[in-house]
């Protein structure tokens, strides 16, 4: 199973929006509405941000949403903010308990 | 409320095993999956395998079938991985990640335990 593909990088300057891609095959993204996005910071754990392609959970931002289209899921991340420099990986469901990740996106904010 | 704490950090040399622990309070164990997730240094996520408690049973990435072992304790309520066989390129940070039985997103994660592999 072949990691999902994301930008390395995308950037954007305060109060922006920028948005993160996602890319997988017929065998996780296109097939399942099962997309989950993961913040992680420096030496810590992931945090999950969406679930279910577009779920946010109640304690995060609403600056934060999902989409997908066919084989490709985004995170948008709206009025961006210094705090949300941070790397960021997708994951989708593939099938037979398994699970594949993106290979990250780390985000710099200008 | 969820916790997932996990043993401390390895040092191993190649061709040997390693067993990391991660216990779990806060959840009703039998219904909660715990997957492994390791993280290669300034590489990004990589998902290794999963346990259900509830069926005693795991599923594993194709790369890592026959050199992973991932089993639950119930009465311990602690999840376990072990790897056999370690190579220098084994060397990665392991998280132990929850997930409600029924849904497919990790709501909880552990903190980590760092496996260096090194003769």
């Amino acid at each position: 199973q072949s990691a999902l593909t994301q930008p390395a990088s995308v950037s954007g300057s305060p109060g922006q929006s920028i948005t993160i891609s996602c890319t997988g095959t017929s065998n996780d993204v296109g097939n399942y509405n099962l997309v989950s996005w993961y913040q992680q910071f420096p030496g810590k754990a992931p945090n999950l941000l969406i679930s279910g392609d577009t779920e946010r959970p109640s304690d995060i931002s609403n600056r934060f949403s999902g989409s997908k289209s066919g084989y490709t899921a985004s995170l948008t991340i709206s009025g961006l903010q210094a705090d949300d420099e941070a790397d960021y990986y997708c994951c989708s469901y593939a099938g037979n308990s398994a699970y594949v990740f993106g290979s990250g996106t780390k985000v710099t904010v200008l | 409320q969820v916790q997932l704490v996990q043993s401390g950090a390895e040092v191993k040399k190649p061709g040997s095993s390693v067993k990391v622990s991660c216990k779990a309070s806060g959840v009703t164990f039998r219904s909660h999956v715990i997957s492994w997730v390791r993280q290669a240094p300034g590489q990004g996520l990589e998902w290794m395998g999963g346990i259900t408690p509830i069926f005693n049973s795991a599923a594993y990435a194709h790369k890592f079938q026959g050199r992973v072992t991932i089993t639950a304790d119930e009465s311990t309520t602690t999840a376990h991985m072990e790897i056999s066989s370690l190579r220098p390129e084994d060397t990665a940070i392991y998280y132990c990640a929850g997930r409600v039985s029924g849904y497919y997103h990790f709501d909880h994660w552990g903190q980590g335990t760092l496996v260096t592999v090194t003769s």
